[in-house]
C-alpha cells in the first residue's frame, strides 16, 4: 500500500499567516493527489484535486503543488473559518490512502 | 445542487450485518463512481473502497481491512450506492460517508457493541 506523511500533525497558526502542510508518498502517484478540510463535528469538504485544481466554490487562497512523492498545500492568508484538519488522499493506486490528517488550530 | 445522503446507520451487535445506503441528488447519480470512507471516534479518515460507473464496469475495490467483509454495490435506477457490511466488529465502530469527487454526504454513524 503507498503510505501518505503528511507534516506537521499540528500546527498553530494566527489569522493572516501563511501556512504550508506537506504530504508525502511512499512512491510516485503522479499527480492523483487531492486534499480535504475537515471542521470540527462536520462532514470532509473537498478542497483541491489533481494537486492544483480548485474544488468550485473553494476560496483563491487555498492553492497546492507538487509531483511525484512530495506535495503542498498552502493557505496564503489564514482565516478564522480555515482552522480545521486537513488531510491528503492519494488515488493513484488501490487501496487509496489517506494521510493522517494535519490539525491547524489557532494561535 | 449536488447532495448525498447517508443512511441506515445505528446500533448493531459484533458479528451482526448492516446496510448504508447513499442517496444522490443533483447529477447524473449513474455517471460517477461512489466510494466509501469512514472515521473512527477521534480518529482521521480510511479509505473502504468504491464502485466505478457502470461505463467503467461497475467493478469495486476495497482497502485490506474490509476486503471480504464489505461489499459495495449500486443501484442507478434509484440513484443510491450501497455498503453491505458483515461480521461486524467493534473496530468498526465509526460515522461513515460516501463520496463523489469532491462532494460528501453528512456521514452516518455506526457502533457496534454488545
Amino acid at each position: 500500500d503507498i503510505q501518505m506523511t503528511q507534516s506537521p500533525s499540528s500546527l498553530s497558526a494566527s489569522v493572516g499567516d501563511r501556512v504550508t502542510i506537506t504530504c508525502r508518498a511512499s512512491q510516485d502517484i503522479r499527480n492523483d493527489l487531492g486534499w480535504y478540510q475537515q471542521r470540527p463535528g462536520r462532514a470532509p469538504k473537498g478542497l483541491i484535486y489533481a494537486v492544483s485544481g480548485l474544488q468550485p466554490g473553494v476560496p483563491s487562497r487555498f492553492s497546492g503543488s507538487g509531483s511525484g512523492t512530495e506535495f503542498t498545500l498552502t493557505i496564503s492568508s489564514l482565516q478564522p473559518e480555515d482552522f480545521a484538519t486537513y488531510y491528503c488522499l492519494q488515488h493513484n493506486n488501490y487501496p487509496y490512502t489517506f494521510g493522517q490528517g494535519t490539525k491547524l488550530e489557532i494561535k | 445542487e449536488v447532495q448525498l445522503v447517508e443512511s441506515g446507520g445505528g446500533l448493531v451487535q459484533p458479528g451482526r450485518s448492516l446496510r448504508l445506503s447513499c442517496t444522490g441528488s443533483g447529477f447524473i447519480f449513474a455517471d460517477y463512481a461512489v466510494s466509501w470512507v469512514r472515521q473512527a471516534p477521534g480518529k482521521g479518515l480510511e479509505w473502504l473502497g468504491f464502485i466505478k460507473s457502470e461505463t467503467y464496469g461497475g467493478t469495486t475495490e476495497y482497502a485490506a481491512s474490509v476486503r471480504g467483509r464489505f461489499t459495495i454495490s449500486r443501484d442507478d435506477s434509484r440513484g443510491i450506492a450501497y455498503l453491505h457490511m458483515n461480521s461486524l466488529k467493534t473496530d468498526d465502530t465509526a460515522v461513515y460517508y460516501c463520496t463523489r469527487t469532491g462532494h460528501w454526504g453528512q456521514g452516518t454513524l455506526v457502533t457496534v457493541s454488545s
